[in-house]
């Protein structure tokens, strides 16, 4: 079954850009029935829809971040990746990614998520 | 964004225990609603999606209803693996928006 897997650093400093990736097994990632979110969750804001990604490239972000993301997708290699510049304390937290069925085709919610990673922001 | 209140914020019960959870949206969303279940350190689990569609696979003793504004996450004869944090969620309107959570303990 498809299973999802993050990655990437868990320490990032100040001002500088927090990168991950999440990658897809399991299935594909070129799908017309999924949408690829990431998703992050801290003490302080709960549950947090950061944005999300259609194989095409299409993508749609939450305004809440400011316009400091940038998602994108490797269709080659199966996976998708998150970007966040200019990261202050703020954006410490556990970073998950998930599917979620686009309403109509398959479940509209997030079906399958990933393990999460930490991330904190610290000098 | 549209507000999604849950309540109680925690809750005590015994084993056995029917539960009732809240979800409460800032404007009409329809059905749009879901719930997951997280349990401490592992990512959150879909239970119920579209107010009332159980997830294959998840126990029958969990049911939620509602529409509109007003919503439930109903939990008969609690097990002690039912212990966990609950979350509703809507996906009427981007950006999709969760619940504070729902924090289930044992009494």
């Amino acid at each position: 079954q498809v299973q999802l897997q993050e990655s990437g650093p868990g320490l990032v400093k100040p001002s500088q850009t927090l990168s991950l990736t999440c990658t897809v097994s399991g299935g594909s990632i070129n799908s017309d029935d999924y949408y690829w979110n990431w998703i992050r969750q801290s003490p302080g804001k709960g549950l947090e829809w950061i944005g999300y990604i259609f194989y095409t490239g299409s993508s749609y972000d939450n305004s809440s971040l400011k316009s400091r993301v940038t998602i994108s997708v490797d269709t080659s290699k199966n996976q998708f990746s998150l970007k966040v510049n200019s990261v202050t304390a703020a954006d410490t937290a556990v970073y998950y990614c998930a599917r979620s069925g686009i309403a109509g085709t398959t479940t509209p919610a997030f079906d399958i998520w990933g393990p999460g990673t930490v991330v904190t922001v610290s000098s | 964004d549209i507000q999604m209140t849950q309540s109680p914020s925690s809750l005590s019960a015994s084993i056995g225990d029917r539960v009732t959870i809240t979800c409460q949206a800032s404007q009409d969303i329809n059905t749009y609603l879901n719930w997951y279940q997280q349990k401490s350190g592992k990512a959150p689990k879909l239970l119920v999606y579209g107010a009332s569609n159980l997830k294959t696979g998840v126990p029958s003793r969990f049911s939620g209803s509602g529409a509109g504004t007003h919503f439930t996450l109903t939990i008969n004869s609690l097990q002690p693996e039912d212990i966990a944090t609950y979350y509703c969620q809507q996906y009427d309107t981007l950006p999709p928006t969760f619940g504070q959570g729902t924090r289930l303990e044992i009494k």
